[in-house]
């Protein structure tokens, strides 16, 4: 079953704007990691952050968590058209490597 | 980086028939492999878990008999969906592990699979 819930579903921004990704969830996790995924494609690895950590930079990417609200956000700074993609979180909460993905955001970015 | 690739991109088939998909990891052994269905615009469903040389582990609500998974080697783990009906028609996903808890996922750029 899904665990992950993102909000919002759609998000449309300008270039160079900044765009927001919430991601909830429901259970216990080990990780919480955030993928993207251009039309047609699989997914790619953006992120991963681990429970006992609250945010994580990766170049234009800044990821927080809080577990006692058990939701996370992404946040893409200075955003091209190139970011154009569904984003999606993915909770893992055992040593299988098992990841449950939530509903993703649909991000346009226009030029 | 790791990669996984996974053939073919598109089938289309006829409905009755069977349609195998693979996916190899190219460059690291994977223990694991994960099999998901996605519909459109839609998030993407886990099916089964593959472990190598085992039986492939089924979501619930995952026909098994419907959805053939074998993962003979550290390399490939294959997709076999029997008896093709057009609402098997939908985008399938591969990834791999490489067996850590919290290692990411590297995918395959999934499989379009048309039942007509």
């Amino acid at each position: 079953s899904q665990q992950g819930e993102e909000d919002p579903q759609a998000l449309s921004i300008q270039e160079g704007e900044n765009a927001t990704m919430n991601c909830s969830y429901k259970t216990s996790i080990n990780n919480l990691q955030w993928y993207r995924q251009n039309s047609g494609r699989g997914l790619v690895h953006l992120i991963l952050i681990r429970s006992n950590e609250r945010e994580k930079h990766s170049g234009r990417l800044r990821v927080t968590l809080d577990t006692s609200k058990k939701s996370s956000s992404l946040l893409i700074t200075a955003s091209r058209a190139a970011d154009t993609a569904s984003y999606f979180c993915a909770t893992g909460g055992s040593n299988t490597g098992k990841l449950i993905f939530g509903q993703g955001t649909t991000l346009q970015v226009k030029p | 980086g790791a990669v996984v690739s996974q053939h073919p991109s598109r089938v289309i088939c006829k409905s009755g028939t069977s349609v195998k998909i693979e996916c190899r990891s190219l460059d690291f052994q994977a223990t694991t492999m994960f099999w998901y269905r996605q519909f459109p615009k839609q998030s993407l469903m886990l099916m089964a878990t593959s472990n190598e040389g085992s039986k492939a582990t089924y979501e619930q609500g995952v026909e098994k008999d419907k959805f053939l998974i074998n993962h003979a080697s550290l390399t490939l783990s294959t997709l076999t969906v029997t008896s093709a009906h057009p609402e098997d028609s939908s985008f399938y996903i591969c990834s791999a592990t490489k067996g850590q808890d919290g290692s990411p996922l590297h995918f395959g750029n999934g499989t379009r699979l048309t039942v007509t």
